[in-house]
């Protein structure tokens, strides 16, 4: 069964500083896809980053950026110059690539300090 | 439309009665999600429609749960005779292609008093 773990409830960044956010995930499969998921007091969930498992290139949004491990199966997210608009839950998420649905983490609650 | 629509925003509603939630998904959008999200949880996966193929319900809690997509378009969430375990923020998602990333509706929070 594939599982998501997100090892960090709540987290915690300085205004201006980087933050990085834990994700690990289980499965025997080797063609996959892996999402961040942003998910503000508004409830929508926004989609920030994705990652095929097949390419070694870390993804990269802006000042969002991901260190995949496939080996190890960590996926962590980097936030740099964090604003305060970046307060939000954020969900890590695990997709088969011939599978229908995603399988999420429980989540990290992001605070942004000013 | 330019999102994925869901009504109502808030429901409030007694327990052993229906109710249904409604996601209007983006135009053209193939693929269409139910989610479930209870307090301080993650998504659980309830149902997934792709085109005319038959629905993925392996996902729903109990047979108090069905949903429909009228048109490969709107999709209509049913809970029958709630229980206050039903409240949750049910979350409405579609896509263009399977396996892309979705694009969210803001929820329907269920509250069953």
């Amino acid at each position: 069964a594939q599982t998501v773990t997100q090892s960090q409830p709540e987290m915690s960044v300085q205004e201006a500083e980087t933050v990085t956010l834990s994700c690990t995930y289980d499965t025997s499969e080797s063609d996959y896809y892996l999402f961040w998921y942003k998910q503000p007091p508004s409830r929508q969930m926004i989609l920030v980053i994705r990652q095929e498992a097949y390419k070694q290139q870390n993804a990269t949004e802006n000042r969002f950026s991901v260190n995949f491990q496939k080996a190890a199966k960590s996926f962590s997210l980097k936030i740099s110059d964090s604003q305060l608009g970046d307060a939000a839950m954020y969900f890590c998420a695990y997709r088969r690539n011939t599978g229908n649905q995603f399988y999420f983490g429980t989540g990290t609650s992001l605070t942004v300090i000013p | 439309g330019a999102g994925v629509s869901q009504s109502p925003s808030n429901k409030v509603t007694e327990k052993g009665k229906d109710v249904e939630l409604r996601c209007d998904p983006i135009s053209g959008h193939t693929a269409l999600y139910w989610y479930r999200q209870s307090l301080g949880q993650g998504l659980e996966f309830l149902i997934y429609f792709q085109g005319n193929s038959a629905p993925d319900k392996s996902g729903l809690p109990s047979d108090r749960f069905s949903a429909e997509r009228t048109g490969g378009s709107v999709s209509t969430l049913t809970i029958q005779r709630t229980q206050q375990e039903d409240s949750a923020v049910y979350l409405c998602a579609s896509s263009l292609y399977q396996g892309e990333g979705y694009t969210f509706g803001s929820g329907t929070r269920l509250t069953v008093v």
